[in-house]
């Protein structure tokens, strides 16, 4: 059973940092591009970043660009966001979500970790 | 960047009844490649199709898509219970890969 388990979101005041985990497992971690998806508050999904199976090539979007970056571990099988220089527009629940062996749409998702940034 | 719209934003129908979801893009999807996901309150979305019309593992046939160019539907051919729910089409046909606002088909 493929499982993808988020975690490290919370509240942050604006020009703070945070770490996004996903722990994943059911599945050969390395084989697979992964992604962030993020979805704010009663708003539409919104694609955040993805990796490469081997970590070599990384995208983000233009919102984030700069700010945020993606990585893995592949030994621990756990997919990472660092998010940096946050604002209140990056508020949102991030998902974390496994791309197709062949092609760049989403087949498993976690259930995502919600980041507030408030004062 | 490829702007995808549904329509209609909400859809009241009783259980038994047909759903068409609609998505359009502001430019042509290459290849036809356009997936529907279902996203229940609180959980997580769910895969439904894939390439306009390619079903997911595990996705009952009453759920059916079509499509190419600008245009693509969903269609439910008899809402279940849990089928009530957010329907949001995403496209992966260029970069960067961008959804749809969502259709929420709701209890009439």
């Amino acid at each position: 059973e493929v499982l993808l388990l988020e975690s490290g979101g919370g509240l942050v005041q604006p020009g703070g940092s945070l770490r996004l985990s996903c722990a994943v497992s059911g599945f050969t971690f390395s084989n697979y591009v992964m992604s962030w998806v993020r979805q704010a508050p009663g708003k539409g999904l919104e694609w955040v970043s993805v990796i490469t199976g081997s970590g070599e090539s990384t995208h983000l979007a233009d919102s984030v660009q700069g700010r945020f970056s993606i990585s893995r571990d592949n030994s621990r099988n756990t997919l990472y966001l660092q998010m940096n220089s946050l604002s209140v527009e990056d508020t949102a629940k991030y998902y974390c979500a496994k791309v197709d062996g062949s092609a760049y749409f989403f087949d498993f998702w976690g259930q995502g970790t919600l980041v507030t940034v408030s004062t | 960047e490829i702007v995808l719209t549904q329509s209609p934003g909400i859809l009241s129908l009783s259980p038994g009844e047909r759903a068409t979801l609609s998505c359009r893009a502001s430019q042509s999807v290459r290849s036809g490649f356009l997936a529907w996901y279902q996203q229940r309150p609180g959980q997580a979305p769910r895969l439904l199709l894939y390439g306009a019309s390619n079903r997911a593992t595990g996705i009952p046939d009453r759920f059916s898509g079509s499509g190419s160019g600008t245009d693509f539907i969903l269609t439910i051919s008899r809402l279940e219970p849990e089928d009530f729910a957010v329907y949001c089409c995403q496209q992966y046909g260029s970069s960067p890969l961008t959804f749809g606002g969502g259709t929420t088909v709701e209890i009439k």
